[in-house]
């Protein structure tokens, strides 16, 4: 099956610094990945989708400033929470699309980085 | 209007009962529905997707499909309380465009 891995899956930082959460699908190229975060008891929110090679799309009031995202090769996606503050605290999941006739079909999510802000 | 509805439950059965969750969504283009399993501070898990009208069952899961009526639902049949979780149904809509609902909430009691 399409197994997708993050890295890392806890992390704590103080105020101010930055943190970068890589998503990777391990046995299947992913042209396009997902970002999602999710607050306690509450839904998923997409925050962008990032296509292999071009700039990522972000989702309406996600600052592509803040949240950078890279999508070096089929394999990888990175996301880099910038100036992370206590309001940054979340679960953060990124999801890759598996490829059939140019088109994705069903999303496998990896395991989640729990983001913890001082 | 959301694209995706789901009732945010929580929804309780006995266990071994039949579970019934349920799923609306807008884009009547919409070919692909799944459904996804949460357990609690753990990401999504894939349960079952559909494409054609019907019923679709894998093991004590199925999915129903009714594209007239937009709508999409999920039976557990034989309930256990690891089927404790919170539900997420998805739809592809035919803009390519993935769409969550935000989850129905599942207590099996033993």
């Amino acid at each position: 099956g399409a197994v997708v891995s993050q890295h890392p899956s806890w992390v704590i930082c103080k105020s101010g610094t930055s943190v970068k959460i890589e998503c990777r699908s391990l046995d299947f190229q992913a042209t396009t990945m997902f970002w999602y975060r999710q607050f306690p008891k509450q839904s998923l929110m997409l925050m962008a989708t990032s296509n292999e090679g071009s700039k990522a799309t972000y989702e309406q009031g996600v600052e592509k400033d803040k949240f950078l995202i890279n999508h070096a090769s089929l394999t990888l996606s990175t996301l880099t929470v910038t100036s992370a503050h206590p309001e940054d605290s979340s679960f953060y999941i990124c999801s890759a699309g598996t490829l059939a006739g140019g088109s994705y079909n069903e999303q496998f999510f990896g395991p989640g980085t729990r983001l913890t802000v001082l | 209007q959301k694209e995706v509805e789901q009732n945010s439950g929580p929804l309780s059965v006995p266990e071994g009962a039949i579970a019934s969750l349920n799923c609306t969504y807008s884009d009547r283009g919409s070919q692909s529905f799944f459904w996804y399993r949460q357990y609690s501070g753990k990401s999504p898990e894939l349960i079952m997707f559909i494409y054609s009208n019907g019923d679709k069952e894998d093991g004590r899961f199925t999915a129903q499909l009714n594209k007239a009526s937009q709508y999409v639902s999920l039976l557990i049949r034989d309930s256990q309380p690891s089927d404790s979780a919170t539900y997420l149904c998805a739809v592809k809509s035919a803009g390519n465009q993935f769409y969550f609902g935000t989850g129905t909430s599942l207590t099996v009691i033993p």
